[in-house]
């Protein structure tokens, strides 16, 4: 089955303490992205990669990190979270170009404390 | 900046009625219109793509429209169910440089579906 997956798809943790937020796709997508969602704000960008090795902001890319050495896994990293990170996460992929649509993972629900 | 819009942000409306959920955006020089669901606990499906050079696309009960020079397409959802119920958002991928696949989103409608 085609799909996008997260993980952890819930988490709690407190300020300062590392995590990583596994992304994980199977379509063999170029494309793949980091958003948060945030009641009124809507899904925010925070990074997007290309293909292997090719990263770039988005929107909101504070706080964040990511890498992309393989084309199916793209990890976001928050080095040391703060309360104001509390979201929900969406990863999504795609492929390269206009005509595509994109498919998004079932999100992860972050509580920094 | 690209910017859009939903109305209304919540829709409540008896089953098998017909509605129409709005969006709107600033700036006309998008790639592509998606239109997603969002249920709770779950993430985005896509329901429909329409390129900027397409008017609408169909898919069952559902029909997107898309009007670039006025900043605004339509879902249509024809004999509503309750199974209907959910969020639905709006997102244009905008044209410019190398990020096509950009996404900007709408805050979304919650749709309540009476039985």
């Amino acid at each position: 089955e085609a799909q996008v997956t997260q993980n952890p798809r819930y988490l709690i943790t407190v300020t300062g303490k590392k995590l990583t937020v596994t992304c994980s796709q199977n379509m063999n997508h170029e494309y793949m992205s980091w958003y948060r969602q945030d009641p009124g704000l809507g899904l925010r960008q925070i990074y997007y990669s290309m293909n292997v090795e090719v990263t770039d902001k988005g929107d909101v890319p504070e706080g964040y990190k990511v890498s992309r050495k393989e084309k199916r896994n793209f990890p976001l990293i928050l080095e040391s979270p703060s309360p104001n990170q509390t979201s929900l996460y969406f990863c999504a992929s795609g492929r390269l170009g206009t005509v595509y649509e994109q498919f998004f993972g079932p999100g992860t629900r972050l509580t920094v404390l | 900046k690209q910017e859009v819009t939903q109305i209304p942000a919540a829709l409540s409306v008896p089953e098998g009625e017909n509605l129409v959920l709005n969006c709107s955006f600033t700036d006309s020089a998008i790639y592509n219109l998606q239109w997603f669901r969002q249920d709770p606990g779950k993430g985005l499906t896509s329901l429909l793509l329409i390129q900027s050079s397409q008017r609408e696309q169909t898919s069952g009960r559902l029909n997107a429209s898309l009007d670039k020079s006025s900043g605004r397409s339509t879902l249509y959802i024809a004999a509503s169910q309750p199974g209907d119920s959910a969020t639905y958002l709006c997102a244009v991928s905008l044209n410019y440089g190398g990020a096509t696949n950009k996404l900007i989103f709408g805050t979304g409608t919650l749709l309540a579906v009476q039985p």
